[in-house]
């Protein structure tokens, strides 16, 4: 099973409000990952966790909360937002973080929208 | 500088033929992995194929080959037979060692492929 899947697949939210992205793999990968895309851009990276622990923040703002409750879950708890938050989130996952050969598993993203 | 510079922001192929989406590269480190993605309109980013640094042979994986001319740091991705399922952006990516870039991948800035029936 190579699949990363992700929840919801579109979320509308004012500015006021409070929510959470969920991602999830089987695969036993060790090392996943939260980027933002706007449109016919590349991804941006977010967030990278090792091993369950947060490796790497991208200097992102703390209306974004990145949280790994186990090894096969990751979550993004967002609140307090902007409407240039607006943006396809990608969750990713690979076999580890430090290795130059291991490819990225994508989810099919979450559609985000800030009224 | 870029790390990864993709210079065809769109590219037009006939059904059946085939298409070279190009990618070059610039690194100091010796090992280094290069990957190709493709996100159709739905979002989903799909692997493709990877080359390593040191791999001696042209990676393969189906209809996509990988023309890795490392003198000249290029890494272009071949699709052969295209399809109209093909229709979608493609992008390349590196991933250097952990001391160089902590693990994280860098992404081009992508090619829109559209294939004509």
């Amino acid at each position: 099973d190579t699949e990363v899947t992700q929840t919801p697949k579109h979320l509308v939210m004012g500015m006021t409000n409070k929510k959470s992205l969920k991602c999830e793999q089987h695969m036993g990968h060790r090392a996943m990952y939260w980027y933002k895309q706007k449109a016919k851009k590349p991804p941006e990276l977010m967030f990278v966790y090792s091993y369950e622990k947060l490796s790497i923040n991208e200097s992102v703002p703390s209306r974004f909360s990145p949280e790994c409750p186990n090894s096969s879950l990751l979550n993004l708890h967002l609140h307090a937002l902007q409407p240039e938050d607006s943006a396809l989130y990608l969750c990713a996952s690979s076999q580890d973080q430090a290795g130059v050969g291991y490819e990225q598993y994508f989810g099919p993203g979450t559609r985000l929208t800030v009224t | 500088a870029q790390k990864i510079t993709q210079t065809q922001p769109g590219m037009f192929v006939q059904e059946k033929e085939a298409v070279t989406l190009d990618c070059t590269y610039d690194t100091s480190d010796p090992s280094y992995g290069l990957f190709w993605y493709k996100q159709p309109s739905s979002g989903e980013m799909i692997f493709l194929i990877y080359q390593g640094s040191y791999d001696q042979q042209n990676a393969t994986e189906g209809r996509y080959s990988l023309n890795f001319q490392k003198a000249r740091k290029s890494a272009n991705l071949v699709i052969s037979a295209s399809q109209l399922g093909d229709s979608a952006m493609y992008f390349c990516a590196m991933r250097e060692a952990p001391n160089t870039n902590a693990g994280k991948s860098t992404f081009g800035d992508g090619t829109t492929l559209t294939v004509k029936p």
